[in-house]
């Protein structure tokens, strides 16, 4: 089945360690993106990529970082300078289509908790 | 920088009734797209209806539809005979039209939707 995959569901930091969120689809689009959720909030851009080898800061970028060495993945690290790490994290792709951007809907995989104790 | 807002943090309806949910916007563009997604307990986002706002006409899918008023920045969501699947909380988004980092959703606070029996 087609669809974008996160791993792990639960993830456990404690402080001053780096941790790396995997995120992997299979369908075949060029843009993925990450955001964060914190309770009572919506969702926050912390980087997206529109093609492989290339990526771009969002609006929380400061203390993570990301690679795009390949179309399928786009793996999140956390790292110690992440002030408050402790969130819910969602990967998402779209096809990114330069031909018709209003097809460009992002299709969001199922989430990593990650929590820093 | 594009904002959303959803004024209404909690919602409740009967089985089989109807529910609107709120959803206002603030853009100087006049190229853009508005989704709603779903994110149910399991938290995954999952979309529920996109409009372009080039397009006067509504959008709708089975039970869901929207009422987009462009001049007033207002894009509510009407679910039509609520099942209790239907429980989940919304989050209403938008998108700039174009590349780069037009790509990314801005999203609402949500709104917390509970079906009752």
């Amino acid at each position: 089945d087609g669809g974008i995959t996160q791993s792990p569901k639960y993830l456990f930091r404690k402080e001053g360690q780096n941790v790396t969120l995997s995120c992997e689809q299979n369908l075949n689009h060029d843009a993925m993106y990450w955001y964060r959720q914190d309770p009572g909030q919506g969702l926050r851009l912390i980087y997206y990529s529109q093609i492989v080898n290339d990526f771009q800061k969002g609006d929380i970028a400061e203390g993570y970082s990301v690679s795009r060495e390949k179309k399928e993945s786009f793996p999140l690290t956390v790292t110690s300078a992440q002030k408050n790490p402790t969130a819910f994290y969602l990967c998402a792709s779209s096809p990114n289509s330069p031909i018709s951007a209003s097809t460009d809907t992002q299709y969001f995989g199922p989430g990593t908790r990650l929590t820093v104790l | 920088a594009q904002t959303v807002t959803q004024s209404q943090p909690e919602m409740s309806v009967q089985e089989a009734e109807t529910v609107t949910l709120s959803c206002t916007y603030d853009t100087s563009e006049s190229d853009y797209y508005l989704f709603w997604y779903k994110q149910p307990p399991s938290r995954q986002m999952i979309l529920v209806i996109r409009q372009e706002a080039y397009k006067q006409q509504n959008a709708t899918e089975n039970r869901f539809s929207v009422n987009f008023q462009k001049a007033a920045k207002s894009f509510s969501l009407k679910i039509s005979d609520s099942q209790l699947g239907d429980a989940a909380m919304y989050f209403c988004a938008y998108r700039s039209e174009g590349g780069g980092s037009n790509y990314k959703l801005t999203f609402g606070k949500g709104t917390l939707l509970t079906v009752n029996p």
